[in-house]
């Protein structure tokens, strides 16, 4: 695709219930990031992935949270037993390779847990 | 710990007048340093960017500004528009790794 496609654009979840977001990167694209936003708050890194790889997961909040990337391309975001804290807009980007210099946004997934 | 910091929250700034945002950072890792911004609804959009081996960047109205030294960079939108308002994020980028800081949300006045 033209650009770093997200989905669900908004999900809305209740307590306790397990999601899963995905994000297709730019064709070609080697490096993907995941980030949290929360309101007023900036981008929090949560993962990267070089390739099918993720060299640190340091990021991730706890470990409900957990991420795969298959074939080099798309990547999946799972948050298990969801929270309330968990409720903000995911965004992923892609980059050509890691050591990229310039990052591509998708649009995000606005997850609200009720 | 948070690796860049970022001021002010907001700003609003005349039409016309130039908006100034800065940033400072404490990894001496960073090797690049991009300017983000985003829109409403939108995913961040890679606005300018600098290396540490550069003082000054400019490109069109924004410009720039760093001083490894200080370990502080800053971006000034010359001849601010209406449509500049969005939310800003400064980052650094090293070990792979590419930090924000909290971002500034900028409203121009018309």
């Amino acid at each position: 695709g033209a650009g770093v496609s997200q989905s669900p654009s908004n999900k809305v979840t209740e307590k306790g219930k397990d999601v899963e977001l995905r994000c297709d990167p730019i064709s070609g694209h080697t490096a993907l990031y995941w980030y949290r936003q929360s309101l007023g708050q900036g981008l929090e890194f949560l993962i990267y992935f070089q390739g099918n790889s993720a060299p640190d997961k340091s990021g991730l909040p706890s470990d409900r949270f957990s991420a795969e990337r298959t074939g080099g391309s798309v990547s999946t975001l799972t948050i298990q037993r969801t929270q309330q804290e968990d409720s903000a807009v995911y965004l992923c980007a892609s980059s050509l390779f890691l050591g990229g210099t310039e990052a591509f946004f998708g649009q995000g997934t606005r997850l609200t847990v009720v | 710990q948070q690796q860049v910091k970022q001021s002010p929250q907001s700003l609003i700034v005349q039409k016309g007048g130039i908006s100034i945002i800065n940033c400072a950072y404490e990894n001496t890792a960073f090797d690049y340093f991009p300017w983000y911004q985003q829109f409403p609804g939108k995913g961040p959009a890679l606005l300018i960017a600098i290396r540490p081996d550069v003082s000054e960047k400019k490109e069109g109205r924004f410009t720039i500004s760093f001083n490894k030294s200080a370990k502080q960079f800053s971006l000034h939108i010359m001849d601010s528009q209406p449509g500049d308002s969005a939310t800003y994020f400064c980052a650094a980028k090293g070990n792979d790794k590419i930090i924000f800081g909290k971002g500034t949300r900028l409203h121009i006045l018309p």
